[in-house]
């Protein structure tokens, strides 16, 4: 039972390169997101899913472009990397039913970007 | 903008004693709750859900929820060194969730 399986787990990076983080669950859930986590700032919410076909922005969009490839994946790119995108990403996945169901998260990606 | 507020901490509670990690929220129509446990260099990993006022149980963790006031807290009963971590709080918004900066414990042996 695998979850929330992020790839890769650890990526350097130059500036200015592309990249494209994977995530997949297998828990048939409705709706998937994308974090990231810096010190002293918690988690931030780049983009998110909440169904098959629709994604919306989240707290700190700018730098980062997402896909919804089916129910499963959902994909962040970075299109130019940049040193301040230098941290953790994290991809979660939920069930939409009321009342809201929690996030069950991957094992994160570690980005550096030089 | 809605927020979530937690003391950073470091708390720091001797093994056994009970730790007490509190939270508050600024959107008043949140309606689900969720405490996460995080160690260092890990994922976070879900440890309580709360939706109604009260609290609610889970082995050595309780859940405290006062819509009233727009707080949340977690207790954490006899702990213990494998305790120590930092806990995040998070409230639904929408679909997706707000989560506070999380509280590290550290729990002495």
């Amino acid at each position: 039972n695998a979850g929330v399986t992020q790839t890769p787990k650890f990526q350097v990076l130059k500036t200015g390169q592309s990249m494209t983080l994977q995530c997949a669950q297998d828990m048939n859930h409705n709706s998937m997101y994308w974090y990231r986590q810096d010190p002293g700032m918690g988690l931030r919410l780049i983009y998110y899913s909440a169904s098959e076909g629709t994604t919306d922005k989240g707290e700190v969009p700018n730098g980062y472009n997402v896909s919804r490839l089916n129910k499963r994946e959902f994909s962040l790119r970075l299109e130019s990397a940049a040193p301040s995108q230098t941290s953790v990403y994290f991809c979660a996945s939920s069930e939409i039913k009321a009342p809201n169901q929690p996030q069950h998260f991957g094992d994160g990606t570690r980005l550096s970007i030089l | 903008q809605k927020e979530v507020e937690q003391n950073s901490g470091p708390l720091s509670v001797p093994e056994g004693a009970i730790a007490s990690l509190n939270c508050t929220y600024s959107d008043r129509v949140s309606q689900s709750f969720f405490w996460y446990r995080q160690y260092s260099g890990k994922s976070p990993e879900l440890i309580m859900s709360i939706y109604s006022n009260g609290d609610k149980e889970d082995g050595r963790f309780t859940a405290q929820l006062n819509k009233a006031s727009q707080y949340v807290s977690l207790l954490i009963r006899d702990s213990q060194p494998s305790d120590s971590a930092t806990y995040l709080c998070a409230s639904t918004a929408g679909t997706a969730l707000i989560f506070g900066k999380g509280t590290t414990l550290s729990v002495s042996s």
